[in-house]
């Protein structure tokens, strides 16, 4: 069975990073891209990017470019998530998720999810 | 970027009566060769992930009941749960996948009467 397992809850100071990591089981990096969501306190899901695994293409979107890093380790199956320069709005919770269809991250919705991390973000 | 915008914010509906989702694109989501539009429901219930409903704007995910439909064309689509259970109660997304960056609809709560 298809599964993302993520990392566990993590508490950081603004200014600091964080280091999420999703393992994927059944070969699944090597078809499927990877794409990041996240849950601010009361708001709704936003779309954070992607990474096609396979070809370690990543996108971002506009306001994560340059402080969000998106990579994988095809060797444990594991894509990771690292945020810099955190700061209290980046609060939330994290979730990865597969793309549902071959070496893209469009065209296919996401069909598979981790459970999500929660990211606190406080002095 | 593509804007999804849903209607309503929130909805209250009785056990058993329909329960109607709007989402409006701020262009079209259709991919012409396949004919099919990009377009995916989500279910996201407190503490658990999002989970895909609908995908193509219409077709149903393997296991997923069939009081829940999608529909729509052009730059409007709707989800229609056919008759309300309390399991159901949930925030609903429609996404586009169409084109990068992904965006998402606002969100609609749905709750029982």
């Amino acid at each position: 069975q298809v599964q993302l397992v993520q990392s566990g809850a993590e508490v950081k100071k603004p200014g600091s990073s964080v280091k999420v990591s999703c393992k994927a089981s059944g070969g699944i990096l090597d078809i499927y891209a990877i794409t990041w969501v996240r849950q601010a306190p009361g708001q709704g899901l936003e779309w954070m990017g992607g990474i096609i695994p396979v070809s370690d293409t990543a996108k971002y979107a506009q306001k994560f470019q340059g402080r969000v890093t998106f990579s994988t380790d095809e060797s444990t199956s594991t894509a990771y998530m690292e945020i810099n320069s955190l700061r209290s709005d980046d609060t939330a919770v994290y979730y990865c998720a597969k793309v549902g269809g071959p070496l893209a991250l469009i065209h296919y919705g996401m069909d598979v999810w981790g459970q999500g991390t929660t990211v606190t973000v406080s002095s | 970027d593509i804007v999804m915008t849903q209607s309503p914010d929130s909805l209250a509906v009785s056990l058993g009566e329909r329960a109607t989702i709007n989402c409006k694109s701020s262009e079209s989501v259709l991919y012409s060769p396949s004919n099919k539009y990009y377009l995916g429901w989500y279910q996201h219930k407190p503490g658990q992930p999002p989970k895909l409903l609908i995908h193509w704007a219409s077709t149903r995910e393997s296991g997923v009941p069939d009081r829940f439909s999608g529909s729509g064309s052009g730059t409007d689509f709707t989800l229609t749960i056919s008759s309300l259970q309390a399991e159901d109660v949930a925030v609903y997304y429609c996404q586009q996948y169409y084109s990068l960056p992904l965006t998402f609809g606002g969100g609609t709560k749905v709750e029982i009467k």
